[in-house]
């Protein structure tokens, strides 16, 4: 597809679930992003890969969270014992990946998370 | 650690006028600093992205300005229209972090007929 695509685009599940979200990246870009958003609040970065290792996976605010991207392309963030407080948006964002001061990250239209 | 600012939070304007919303960030070592538009339960739309070396960019009725030694951007938009409504939001890519947005909270922009 011409942009990035997430699935699903909503997933509601019950305290203590796993769940997985998924992203498909704009088609050769090296450099994938999870972001979080929380209501009302600007998105907070998780991960970062280029390629398939993870560059940057400071955000990840615990180890309930983990995302993979085995071939380099597409990538799953995966969320063990979910908790009340995991409910937001997930955004999946790629880019070039060369790196430098012009390199525009374009968003998906994010997984809408819900813990009951 | 970065933080960024912006104000307001929320603004109304009446189709046609001018307007300014205002980005702050603390910390001057950024790459780029970006403007992005964001629907109701929609990703994000980069607008506009100006690398450090530079004082402003300009799509179509939007400029955006930046002054990095005080930690300011601003982003102008010319002529509202019903829909420009959206949130918009700043965000700064920091030196050393190259590749993660730092994002402000946004500014919910409401333009009315």
């Amino acid at each position: 597809g011409a942009g990035v695509s997430q699935t699903p685009s909503n997933k509601v599940t019950e305290k203590g679930k796993y769940v997985e979200l998924r992203c498909d990246p704009i088609s050769g870009h090296t450099a994938l992003y999870w972001y979080r958003q929380s209501l009302g609040q600007g998105p907070e970065f998780l991960i970062y890969f280029q390629g398939t290792g993870a560059a940057d996976d400071s955000g990840l605010p615990n180890d309930r969270f983990f995302a993979v991207r085995p071939e380099g392309s597409v990538s799953t963030l995966k969320i063990q014992r979910t908790e009340r407080g995991d409910s937001a948006v997930y955004l999946c964002a790629s880019s070039s990946g060369q790196g430098g001061s012009t390199d525009t990250q374009y968003f998906g239209p994010g997984t809408r998370l819900t813990v009951l | 650690k970065q933080e960024v600012t912006q104000i307001p939070a929320a603004l109304s304007v009446p189709e046609g006028e001018n307007l300014v919303l205002n980005c702050s960030f603390t910390d001057s070592a950024i790459y780029n600093l970006q403007w992005f538009r964001q629907d109701p339960g929609k990703g994000l739309t980069s607008l506009l992205l100006i690398q450090s070396s530079q004082r402003e960019q300009t799509s179509g009725r939007l400029n955006a300005s930046l002054d990095k030694s005080s930690g300011r951007s601003t982003l102008y938009i010319a002529a509202s229209q019903p829909g420009d409504s959206a949130t918009y939001l700043c965000a700064v890519t920091s030196r050393g972090t190259a590749s993660k947005l730092t994002f402000g909270t946004g500014t919910r922009l409401q333009v009315t007929l």
